[in-house]
């Protein structure tokens, strides 16, 4: 149980243009949805915290119109990169967990490569 | 605020060596501990937690204690193996937020 898919797994794209990730729990309602973001060896950082049905909140330093977030849904989370430019290219990993539980079950990531 | 310091890689182990990596916290309230294991190109996998004091987790041979005494909860493995090989990150979690270290790179040598 708890398996939180995304998609696509990989996208390359260029610059300039807008890239959705989706970020999908499959068995379970995610009532709250993180975005993280990983530099190549280094630790994840978050980008935002997203509540089904209200605005996400965004870390200090992430610009939230660039990085749009949607959770319309409590399954379904996106992140769209809107502009993309090459200091984009990184991997995107999305989490999610339930109402009252402390476990982030998280997706297999999203490498964005920016041309 | 909360932070997670972990001991810093890169491990280099051979085939069934013993395995310990240190992870401390500091942070307001009772957290709860985590460790996730990170293989190339993938996301994280949750491999163990403990929720309160002195709670074991335990998974795939690795354990951990929440020590509150000393705000510790490092992971142990008895025996590795080579594809235990993966980057290790230990975690907190309070009030619904969580809190990362920085990984520790796990390679075993067979």
């Amino acid at each position: 149980g708890a398996v939180v898919s995304q998609h696509p797994s990989r996208v390359i794209c260029k610059s300039g243009t807008s890239v959705k990730i989706e970020c999908r729990s499959l068995d379970f309602q995610a009532t709250t949805m993180f975005w993280y973001r990983q530099f190549p060896k280094q630790s994840l950082m978050l980008m935002a915290t997203s509540n089904e049905g209200s605005k996400a909140t965004y870390e200090q330093g992430v610009e939230k119109d660039k990085f749009l977030i949607n959770h319309a849904s409590l399954t379904l989370s996106t992140l769209t990169v809107t502009s993309a430019h090459p200091e984009d290219s990184s991997f995107y990993i999305c989490s999610a967990r339930d109402l009252g539980i402390e476990t982030q079950y998280f997706g297999p990531g999203t490498r964005l490569l920016v041309l | 605020g909360d932070s997670v310091t972990q001991m810093e890689g890169p491990v280099t182990l051979s085939e069934e060596a013993f395995l310990t990596i240190n992870c401390t916290y500091t942070a307001t309230g009772y957290p709860s501990l985590f460790w996730y294991v990170q293989y190339p190109g993938e996301g994280l996998q949750l491999l163990l937690k403990a929720t309160k004091a002195d709670d074991k987790g335990s998974n795939k041979g690795f354990e951990a204690t929440y020590r509150k005494e000393t705000t510790s909860f490092h992971l142990e493995k008895g025996s590795v193996q080579v594809s235990d090989s993966a980057v290790y990150f230990c975690a907190l979690s309070t009030a619904g937020k969580s809190t990362f270290g920085d990984g520790t790179t796990l390679t075993v040598k067979p």
